[in-house]
């Protein structure tokens, strides 16, 4: 099946520090990636929709300039949390889209966890 | 708008006794509903997929779900738990078409007794 991968697989930084997270495509291309966040014992909710070569569309309430994303290629999606604080110590989960003929299949990376200090 | 309901948090079986898991939806279109597996440590699992064909849908590992638009609902089934199924479910509904970003029901924490 399809592969998507997350980088790191977990961090810590401090208070106040930007931190890089990768989600790549390893054996397909995906014009369209989706970050979500996953609180303790809590479901997914989704943050932005990457789109390769365009502006990031964010849902309500999420800060797009706290939450940068870029899109540069049909393989990578960075979420770069800049100046984070502990409430921003989460489960971040991304996902890239697989299009077959008229198919579209979402597969999930394994997720980022970061905690901050 | 869409929306998932997990209407039970937390289930619990013994190991060899059969699986039920509930979801129900709300939707202002045919909607593609999904069952997704998450593993402690491990990534989403696609379980298996509703694209408005057949509604009794079967998926990996024995799991099976059958959508029923008269009740709004897209149950999950298993006959026979095994430990390995020990995991955390999530009933999901697509986007309009177009959008493909997914909303997640709130989850259902299946244990399984030996």
């Amino acid at each position: 099946g399809a592969v998507v991968s997350q980088h790191p697989s977990w961090v810590i930084c401090k208070s106040g520090t930007s931190v890089k997270i990768e989600c790549r495509s390893l054996d397909f291309q995906a014009t369209t990636m989706f970050w979500y966040r996953q609180f303790p014992k809590q479901s997914l909710m989704l943050m932005a929709t990457s789109n390769e070569g365009s502006k990031a569309t964010y849902e309500q309430g999420v800060e797009k300039d706290k939450f940068l994303i870029n899109h540069a290629s049909l393989t990578l999606s960075t979420l770069t949390v800049t100046s984070a604080h502990p409430e921003d110590s989460s489960f971040y989960i991304c996902s890239a889209i697989r299009t077959s003929g008229s198919e579209d299949t979402q597969y999930f990376g394994p997720g980022t966890r970061l905690t901050v200090l | 708008a869409q929306s998932v309901t997990q209407l039970d948090s937390h289930v619990s079986v013994s190991e060899g006794t059969p699986v039920l898991l509930r979801c129900n939806y709300s939707s202002s279109y045919s909607p593609s509903l999904f069952w997704y597996v998450q593993h402690p440590n491990k990534g989403l699992q696609l379980l298996l997929k509703y694209t408005s064909a057949a509604t009794l849908v079967k998926g990996i590992n024995g799991f099976e779900a059958e959508f029923k638009k008269s009740e709004t609902s897209f149950h999950l089934t298993k006959p026979s738990a095994h430990m390995s199924d020990a995991a955390e479910y999530f009933c999901v509904v697509s986007g309009r078409a177009g959008r493909r970003a997914l909303t997640f029901g709130s989850g259902t924490r299946l244990q399984v007794q030996p």
